[in-house]
């Protein structure tokens, strides 16, 4: 069965320091696994996405997020913060389907908060 | 932006009315799912659809049922709402070859049941 656990539900941080949102999830496939972000009353966009290529996976916005298998983790990062990263953040995997349909599981999301 | 549009963006009704949601992409694509957003819970999979006529339930499917007629529109009714579908509602697709596996979300249906 596919999981995903957010670490933290609101993360604080002042505007110019680093970024970290955790993700732990679990997979009984190779995971792909995705985050997105959420700002106020809006849709959900498509910051990064892992599909077992390069561990490291670099996003729109300045954002990176590292799969680390033997750690079932999938931390998002961002050297600086910016005012306009102020939103919500979902670590997401699919049940793992190469074809057809894929479900998505979404964690409960981590709402970024940052301090001018 | 892929090209997906929601309607209504909000509704309000009475419980015990029925509701339809609809969903409309330009992009063609053959996977289109519908999803709600409650506080706490992430978003869930109510249904979805591989094709023209063929859709599966989702994790959250009791209340609900789903129709696609054409490749560019999905609907979503509720038969008879009741104050616990109050929600968030998003569609998503998903298309071919590689980027099947990426969903890319439209704006949202805000759906207050009274």
């Amino acid at each position: 069965a596919q999981s995903v656990t957010q670490l933290d539900s609101h993360v604080s941080v002042s505007e110019g320091t680093p970024v970290l949102l955790r993700c732990n999830y679990s997979s009984s496939y190779s995971p792909s696994l995705f985050w997105y972000v959420q700002h106020p009353n809006k849709g959900l966009q498509l910051l990064l996405k892992y599909t077992s290529a390069a561990t490291l996976v670099k996003g729109i916005n300045g954002f990176e997020a590292e799969f680390k298998k033997s750690e079932t983790s999938f931390h998002l990062t961002k050297p600086s913060a910016h005012m306009s990263d102020a939103a919500e953040y979902f670590c997401v995997v699919s049940d793992g389907r190469k074809t057809g349909a894929n479900n998505l599981f979404f964690g409960t999301g981590t709402r970024l908060t940052v301090i001018p | 932006d892929a090209g997906i549009t929601q309607s209504p963006r909000h509704k309000v009704t009475e419980t015990g009315t029925p509701v339809t949601l609809r969903c409309h992409q330009t992009e063609n694509h053959r996977y289109m799912y519908w999803y709600r957003q409650d506080p706490g819970h992430g978003l869930r999979l109510i249904h979805y659809s591989y094709g023209v006529k063929d859709t599966d339930k989702g994790e959250v499917s009791d209340g609900y049922s789903v129709s696609r007629s054409k490749t560019e529109d999905f609907l979503l009714t509720l038969e008879s709402a009741t104050s616990s579908q109050t929600s968030v509602y998003f569609c998503a697709i998903s298309g071919p070859g590689q980027r099947m596996e990426t969903q890319y979300f439209g704006p949202g249906t805000r759906l207050l049941v009274l």
